[in-house]
C-alpha cells in the first residue's frame, strides 16, 4: 500500500527565499507524482505533474524532481513571494489503469512580507 | 465546461438525512474520483469512474455511501443515513486517461452533519 509523507507540516519563511518542501512514498512503482497547492476554502490547483519516465519538471519559479529509487520527491519555489502561501500537497498514482491519487498530509506553507 | 464544478458549494444536514453531492467534469474527461478531507486530515480517496468499466469502490467507508455516473458525464455521491463524523469536504476530480492523466479538481462540498 502506497504511503505518502509531507514534512514538515508547516514552515514560515521571509519574502524572496527560495525553498524546497518535501514529500516521500514507500512504493516506487509510481505512475505519476503530482504536486497540488489549496487555499483556505478552496479546491486544489495542480501545478506540476511528473511522470515516471521523468525526473523532473518546470512552471515558472517552481521546479518539481522525482528520484523513484529513493523514493523522494521535492517542489522548489524561487523567489517566494506572499501570494505562494497556502498548503501543498504532493500525490502519487501506482498503476496505470487505476489512477486514484494517494496524497500526503500537506505542508502549510506562510511567506511573511 | 471550463473546468470541474461541484453543487452544493455548502450543505449543512441533520444526523440521520440524507444527502447528494453533485459533480460536473470536464467535457471529455473518460475518469472521475470523488475523494474527502476530514479536518486537518489528509485526502481520501472514495470512488473512481472510468468509461463504462465497473466502478472502483475501494475507498467507500461503509455501505452508507454511493455514487453513479451516467457515461462519462454528471456524477452524484449519495451519503445515506448521515453521521457527524461524515463532515468533510467532498472533492471530485476529472482526468482524460489515456494521455497525461493529469488530475483536475473541483472547488469542493463542505458538508457539515449537526
Amino acid at each position: 500500500k502506497q504511503e505518502v509523507t509531507q514534512i514538515p507540516a508547516a514552515l514560515s519563511v521571509p519574502e524572496g527565499e527560495n525553498l524546497v518542501l518535501n514529500c516521500s512514498f514507500t512504493d516506487s512503482a509510481i505512475y505519476n507524482l503530482q504536486w497540488f497547492r489549496q487555499d483556505p476554502g478552496k479546491g486544489l490547483t495542480s501545478l506540476l505533474l511528473i511522470q515516471s519516465s521523468q525526473r523532473e519538471q518546470t512552471s515558472g519559479r517552481l521546479n518539481a524532481s522525482l528520484d523513484k529509487s529513493s523514493g523522494r520527491s521535492t517542489l522548489y519555489i524561487a523567489a517566494s513571494q506572499p501570494g505562494d502561501s497556502a498548503t501543498y500537497l504532493c500525490a502519487a498514482t501506482t498503476n496505470f489503469g487505476n489512477e486514484k491519487l494517494t496524497f500526503g498530509t500537506g505542508t502549510r506553507l506562510t511567506i511573511i512580507p | 465546461g471550463a473546468g470541474v464544478s461541484q453543487s452544493p458549494s455548502n450543505k449543512v444536514t441533520e444526523k440521520g438525512k440524507d444527502v447528494e453531492l453533485r459533480c460536473d467534469p470536464i467535457s471529455g474527461h473518460t475518469a472521475l474520483y470523488w475523494y474527502r478531507q476530514r479536518l486537518g486530515q489528509g485526502l481520501e480517496f472514495l470512488i473512481y469512474f472510468q468509461g463504462n468499466s465497473a466502478p472502483d469502490k475501494s475507498g467507500l467507508p461503509s455501505d452508507r455511501f454511493s455514487a453513479e455516473r451516467t457515461g462519462e458525464s454528471v456524477s452524484t455521491l449519495t451519503i445515506q443515513r448521515t453521521q457527524q463524523e461524515d463532515s468533510a469536504v467532498y472533492l471530485c476530480a476529472s482526468s482524460d486517461v489515456g494521455q497525461v492523466d493529469e488530475q483536475y479538481f473541483g472547488p469542493g462540498t463542505r458538508l457539515t452533519v449537526t
